[in-house]
């Protein structure tokens, strides 16, 4: 099935720097979705953006939705240890009434301590 | 946010044993809800969506009669893995979605061993 290009695959970064990911997509999107998956877990939602341009913050992180409704990035500020985790994009058309997600393949992130 | 949980949390059975899973939305009502599968180190694939009174939808490759879906209440779906086999061991995600938001909440997972 469809998949959404999220980059990078896998960071390793020191406490203290900032994260930035992204993805993209060949169609357009009416709602962007980050999430965050700690190992053997479900994935938990962190900020979800339903405007082209809307940058939206949940505390240390901050996403935007792109104008071309086709991409969108999610930064972390100042990292610290919990920030470890896989995250995920999502994008979700309106059409139909199922509006499945499609799926980032995730980025990995490690922080040193 | 909102709170989704399943149940169990983890499960070993036998090959050929059936398996149900429950997922339940506790803050809100979800006609909608959604059955994952995870592979190790890989991103969530769609098994199914369950509507609340209706047949749920399968993606291609999912064998219906092997994944029954049952989504009887606004708060409630079930996945039953039947006739269990090794090759059916996965971790299992639900998520329901919020009708105010339209946004997924995800489950904890359910960990399925078939021995």
């Amino acid at each position: 099935g469809q998949q959404l290009n999220q980059s990078p695959q896998s960071m390793f970064i020191q406490e203290g720097e900032d994260v930035s990911m992204n993805c993209t997509s060949s169609s357009i999107f009416n709602t962007w979705l980050w999430y965050k998956q700690d190992p053997g877990e479900g994935p938990v939602l962190l900020i979800a953006l339903y405007k082209a341009g809307e940058l939206t913050s949940n505390g240390r992180l901050t996403a935007q939705f792109g104008i071309t409704r086709k991409d969108s990035f999610l930064n972390i500020s100042a990292s610290i240890p919990s920030d470890v985790g896989i995250y995920f994009c999502a994008g979700q058309s309106n059409a139909g009434n199922n509006r499945k997600l499609i799926w980032g393949l995730g980025t990995s992130l490690a922080v040193n301590p | 946010g909102a709170v989704v949980s399943q149940h169990p949390s983890r499960v070993i059975c036998k090959s050929g044993t059936s398996v149900k899973i429950e997922c339940r939305s506790l803050d809100f009502q979800a006609t909608t809800m959604f059955w994952y599968r995870q592979f190790p180190k890989q991103s969530l694939m769609l098994m199914a969506t369950s509507n609340e009174g209706s047949k749920a939808t399968y993606e291609q490759g999912v064998e219906k009669d092997k994944f029954l879906i049952n989504h009887a209440s606004l708060t409630l779906s079930t996945l039953t893995v039947t006739s269990a086999h090794p090759e059916d061991s996965s971790f299992y995600i639900c998520s329901a979605r919020r009708p105010d938001t339209d946004t997924q909440y995800f489950g904890p997972g359910t960990r399925l061993t078939v021995l």
